[in-house]
């Protein structure tokens, strides 16, 4: 059982289609991320939100755009992606920014076609 | 210079035997130290954290130098299961707190 619940698990979209992936913490945390992992690479951070608030953007194309609602949900929407964004796409969430154990979802995998 | 590196590997070691692997970090600062594990096409999971005395769980034991800027993991008696990829996480708490993860190190148990 994970405290992070991420949908759907598997994702495939057309280049032009838009599409939204879905993130739930029913830990009580305060901060969520979302990270990229493409094929036999390391994750790379892509956003981080502190109490709905965001506070890094990690140079990310904005044909990603993240959505925080409130502390418990996070959203990224999808479009007009590319074949190279493919990848396995994590949120994961933590009691404070920057400072305690980080807990994953089981992640998003997505294949742009 | 990366702020967390680590040895991506593979190591390739027998059932049984005893492995570590080191992980170095490059902000003195840098306060809370994390190992985790990845299995193929999964989610990166806690493994232990690290604490300033070092500390043991099971058949796996973390060591912290703060002089030398690493922390370490070794797995004694290791099993098929312990097959994965090993994540570094330092945290570093500043103006803007970051969670670092390394790039990971590749362990292989073979029978």
């Amino acid at each position: 059982e994970t405290g992070v619940t991420q949908t759907p698990r598997h994702l495939v979209m057309g280049m032009t289609n838009k599409k939204s992936l879905k993130c739930e913490q029913h830990l009580g945390h305060n901060a969520m991320y979302w990270y990229k992992q493409s094929a036999k690479k390391p994750l790379e951070l892509m956003f981080v939100y502190n109490f709905k608030e965001q506070t890094e953007n990690n140079s990310v194309p904005s044909r990603f755009s993240p959505e925080c609602p409130n502390s418990s949900h996070l959203f990224l929407h999808l479009h007009t992606l590319q074949p190279e964004d493919s990848a396995l796409y994590l949120c994961a969430s933590s009691q404070e920014l920057g400072r305690n154990t980080i807990y994953f979802g089981e992640g998003s995998w997505l294949t742009v076609v | 210079r990366k702020e967390v590196e680590q040895d991506p590997g593979p190591f390739n070691v027998p059932e049984g035997a005893t492995v570590a692997f080191n992980c170095t970090y490059s902000n003195s600062a840098s306060q809370s130290f994390f190992w985790y594990r990845q299995d193929c096409r999964k989610e990166p999971k806690l493994l232990m954290s690290v604490y300033s005395s070092g500390n043991e769980d099971g058949r796996f034991t973390a060591q912290l130098n703060r002089a030398s800027q690493y922390i370490s993991l070794l797995i004694r008696d290791s099993k098929l299961s312990d097959s994965a990829t090993y994540l570094c996480v330092v945290t570093l708490y500043s103006s803007a707190s970051k969670i670092i993860f390394g790039s990971g190190t590749r362990l292989s148990i073979r029978p």
